[in-house]
């Protein structure tokens, strides 16, 4: 899979927007780009996942530039309970495919 | 969205004892299903992928005779940590794929916190 980077940590306000972004330099033509949240204790969630564009569902939105070397998960208006770890993945489904994590990203929003 | 079912959620066990962490896809039949082992403070790392029918491929430095692995059904899968030592500590977490054609979406189990004392 694809190696990604994110920033390691983040702090935002309750009710701003937060803009997470990770870079895939080496992203492949049938990778997609999928991103986790996970909170202590519990197991990655899934919050999005894009090829190309932009794609927004009830929770965040996912910005993917033409090259498609980077992606931008958008939160919109922040509360406290969306501090958790964010992880960012690229891979694809051919046969058995491998879903490893990289560092993933603290947000920590702040009252 | 598909459930992953990890059982049990937390476990003590004594130094020298197995343990046995069972992971079910409740609404979908997983052929492929990952285990995962996450320190505190640190991302989770991949220990195993686990196929049905067949022999588990293991991640370099993961001993395959600890910590056995069997998928024994489209919706099942076992991980046994032999002979527990405090250094297996940890939170274990597995996840199952619905493969969707060209998609990458894994559903995660709540997880289990394993502590050896």
């Amino acid at each position: 899979l694809a190696k990604t980077t994110q920033p390691i940590s983040m702090d935002s306000y309750e009710g701003q927007e937060v803009n997470i972004t990770c870079s895939h330099n080496n992203i492949a033509t049938n990778d997609y780009i999928t991103w986790y949240q996970q909170f202590p204790s519990q197991g990655p969630r899934f919050i999005i996942q894009g090829y190309k564009t932009k794609v927004t569902n009830e929770v965040a939105s996912l910005f993917i530039p033409a090259d498609r070397k980077s992606s931008t998960l958008s939160l919109p208006r922040v509360s406290l309970s969306d501090t958790a770890v964010y992880y960012c993945l690229v891979g694809n489904s051919g046969g058995y495919q491998k879903v490893t994590f990289g560092t993933g990203t603290k947000l920590q929003v702040i009252p | 969205g598909a459930v992953v079912s990890q059982h049990p959620s937390r476990v003590i066990c004594k130094s020298g004892t197995s343990v046995k962490i069972e992971c079910r896809s409740l609404d979908f039949q997983a052929t492929t299903m990952f285990w995962y082992r996450q320190f505190p403070k640190q991302s989770l790392m991949l220990m195993a992928t686990s196929n049905e029918g067949s022999k588990a491929t293991y991640e370099q430095g993961v001993e395959k005779d600890k910590f056995l692995i069997n998928h024994a059904s489209l919706t099942l899968s076992t991980l046994t940590v032999t002979s527990a030592h405090p250094e297996d500590s940890s939170f274990y977490i597995c996840s199952a794929s619905n493969l969707g054609q060209g998609s990458l979406e894994a559903f995660f189990g709540q997880g289990t916190r394993l502590t050896v004392v």
